[in-house]
């Protein structure tokens, strides 16, 4: 079952605005990670943000997670054209076990 | 430090054959789990691997089935290929001495069933 939801699909930008992607849960989780993803190559990883974390920033990465809310944001600052890509967030699955669940992804375009 | 690594990068098989794919985990990790990701989704996960044994698996038939060797690397085998197997395999590495699941991914090994 889909546990993390991104919001948008799609988003297009350019180049030297802020790109804001949303991801929803439904279960309680000890943690929450983002990947990007590049034409359809592997995932990198970009941040993990633990459940007593408010907010961690890598970079010109921002990620915020709202427990309450069960939700999380990555924001990308003064994007470039190389942050374009599909962006995912990834939930733990149930007992913690390294099951990571996925949600559909956000995919960004960034316009030179 | 190498990072995750998979092979082959692409294959072409024909629809009934059999495939196997190989990960290495990243240095210090001793846990493989293999994903599935079709065109346009999310990666699911198929199984994941520690001492050698499968430790968790996903929503997969048993034609999905793996191996883990003293050495941490993994192997993911398909039997009786569909046309619907075809899609991008990812593994992920981690390690399970972390209270957490940070997981790393190799760049995939993109297979299509003909």
């Amino acid at each position: 079952s889909q546990q993390g939801e991104e919001d948008p699909q799609a988003l297009s930008i350019q180049e030297g605005e802020n790109a804001t992607m949303n991801c929803s849960y439904k279960t309680s989780i000890n943690n929450l990670q983002w990947y990007r993803q590049n034409s359809g190559r592997g995932l990198v990883h970009l941040i993990l943000i633990r459940s007593n974390e408010r907010e961690k920033h890598s970079g010109r990465l921002r990620v915020t997670l709202d427990t309450s809310k069960k939700s999380s944001s990555l924001l990308i600052t003064a994007s470039r054209a190389a942050d374009t890509a599909s962006y995912f967030c990834a939930t733990p699955g149930a007992g913690n076990t390294g099951k990571l669940i996925f949600g559909q992804g956000t995919t960004l375009q960034v316009k030179p | 430090d190498a990072g995750v690594t998979q092979s082959p990068t692409h294959l072409i098989k024909t629809r009934g054959q059999q495939v196997t794919l190989r990960c290495s985990p990243k240095s210090g990790h001793d846990t493989v789990s293999w994903y599935q990701q079709a065109l346009g989704q999310g990666p699911q996960f198929i199984f994941q691997y520690y001492e050698e044994e499968e430790r968790q698996r996903g929503n997969f038939p048993d034609r999905f089935s793996g191996h883990q060797f003293p050495n941490y690397s993994s192997e993911l085998n398909v039997n009786a290929l569909l046309l619907g197997d075809s899609a991008l395999y990812l593994c992920a590495s981690s390690s399970i001495d972390r209270d957490d699941t940070e997981a790393f991914f190799g760049q995939g090994t993109r297979l299509t069933v003909v």
